[in-house]
């Protein structure tokens, strides 16, 4: 079973720096260093935020950056905003037989 | 732009088949991507459903027990889901999304890109 967990929430004040956890498990060989992230504002689709571990897709704002240590991923948010309350997601390839897996989700606040 | 929108019956009874089309506009459906249905369950997280290549080939999570089934038409440029035997745990929003990566220098770890999401769709399973 492959699991991608993330903290259940995480707060901050507008212009503070926060950082989301991805750490992986996985009994069939999933591979959790390189995972995109996903951003997520009640009653929409996901948004693509960060691939690649750390790239950010055209009009994705430069406060948001991607990371990794160990078997861990991270994604910080720099100068929080309150646009950035939402639930963020990271995903990554999951081993040969699920193939993706999604994080457990953060809900992000903006005190 | 690229654009995915999906379409189907909202409402399914139990034990009959769910049936959503996505269709998919300012892309090639034939042009080397990952097509690919991702669910969300009432206040809960992303689910990973299964894919279809350009190619036709596909795969789905083993989780719903071969219930899936995924086609494309290139000439209609849509792809679609059929997941049959439906129970209430089934009820959901369904996305379909682009899935634009692809495999690192080792051949063996795929790393999974989807940029590109339709609005989803509410599918709620009862009688």
């Amino acid at each position: 079973q492959s699991v991608l967990t993330q903290p259940a929430s995480v707060s901050g004040s507008p212009g503070q720096s926060i950082t989301i956890s991805c750490t992986g498990t996985s009994s069939d060989g999933g591979n959790y260093n390189v995972v995109s992230w996903y951003q997520q504002h009640p009653g929409k689709a996901p948004k693509l935020m960060i691939y690649e571990g750390s790239k950010r897709p055209s009009g994705v704002s430069n406060r948001f950056s991607g990371s990794k240590s160990g078997n861990t991923a991270s994604l910080t948010i720099s100068g929080l905003e309150a646009e950035d309350e939402a639930e963020y997601y990271c995903c990554s390839y999951a081993g040969s037989s699920i193939l993706r897996v999604f994080g457990t989700g953060t809900k992000v606040t903006v005190l | 732009q690229v654009q995915l929108q999906e379409s189907g019956p909202g409402l399914v009874k139990p034990s009959q088949t769910l049936s959503l089309t996505c269709t998919v506009s300012g892309a090639s459906i034939s042009g080397g991507y990952y097509w690919t249905w991702i669910r969300q369950h009432p206040g809960k997280g992303l689910e990973w459903i299964g894919y279809i290549y350009y190619s036709g080939s596909s795969y789905y999570n083993p989780s719903l027990k071969s219930r899936a089934t995924m086609s494309l038409d290139t000439s209609k440029s849509q792809f679609s889901l059929k997941l049959s035997s439906v129970t209430a745990a089934d009820t959901a929003v369904y996305y379909c999304a682009r899935d634009a990566g692809f495999y690192d220098s080792s051949g063996y770890y795929y790393i999974p890109i989807f940029d590109y999401w339709g609005q989803g769709m509410m599918v709620t399973v009862s009688s």
